[in-house]
């Protein structure tokens, strides 16, 4: 069965430092894969994505994340996190292009200013 | 643009109530797709359905739990008679038709539904 795992529940960071979120996934075959954001309060809004094409994807508000198909990796990076990146970070796949997506179950990041 | 609309926002029920969760997907998405998210857990596919036809179902419970999306109107997911555990927040997503140049799904601010 398909799932997605992400590593780290809880991770606290001082504005400045770097961001790495580890998310794995486990699927068969071609995959799109996804991150998205949910700022407190907010609905889900999508960071980046990938769908095919060089596996380093840039997103919005300076992330990024590299896909690597041989250790069914998606992680995430920021490399100075602010105050306002305080949010819940899911990440996601997808095995056909219009179906459902797998969550992970979610990565809280907060910020210290 | 109008983003992904869901009514009501919060939503509480006794035990037993039907719950009637509504989301209106984006303008020109003809594809739509709910979530539940569970304390402490991520978001889990319920069903996905298309104008008048569901899709996949296989994340919908065998009972109590339905989903439309008629020719007019908007998306319902139908909870009858809740229970306890039916409490969670309930996301709606749309996504364009196929043909279209991306296949993202747009995801609406949830309903939240504590059963008492």
């Amino acid at each position: 069965a398909q799932s997605v795992s992400q590593h780290n529940h809880h991770v606290i960071l001082s504005e400045a430092a770097s961001l790495e979120l580890g998310c794995n996934y486990s699927y068969g075959g071609t995959v799109n894969l996804f991150w998205y954001v949910q700022y407190p309060g907010q609905h889900l809004q999508l960071l980046l994505k990938y769908f095919s094409g060089d596996p380093l994807v840039k997103g919005i508000k300076g992330f990024e994340a590299e896909f690597i198909k041989s250790k069914f990796s998606f992680n995430l990076r920021k490399p100075s996190v602010q105050w306002s990146d305080t949010a819940e970070y899911f990440c996601a796949v997808r095995g056909s292009t219009l179906g459902r997506l797998y969550f992970g179950r979610g990565t809280q990041l907060t910020v210290w200013p | 643009n109008a983003g992904v609309m869901q009514n009501p926002r919060h939503l509480v029920r006794r035990r037993g109530q039907e719950a009637r969760l509504r989301c209106s997907p984006m303008k020109g998405h003809s594809h739509v797709y709910w979530y539940r998210q569970l304390p402490e857990e991520g978001l889990k596919f319920m069903v996905y359905l298309q104008k008048e036809n569901i899709i996949d179902e296989s994340g919908m419970p065998k009972e109590r739990f339905s989903a439309e999306f008629p020719k007019e109107g908007p998306s319902i997911l139908r909870i009858q008679q809740v229970v306890r555990g039916d409490s969670a927040a309930y996301f709606c997503a749309s996504s364009p038709p196929a043909g279209a140049s991306s296949y993202e799904q747009y995801f609406g601010p949830g309903t939240r539904l504590t059963v008492t």
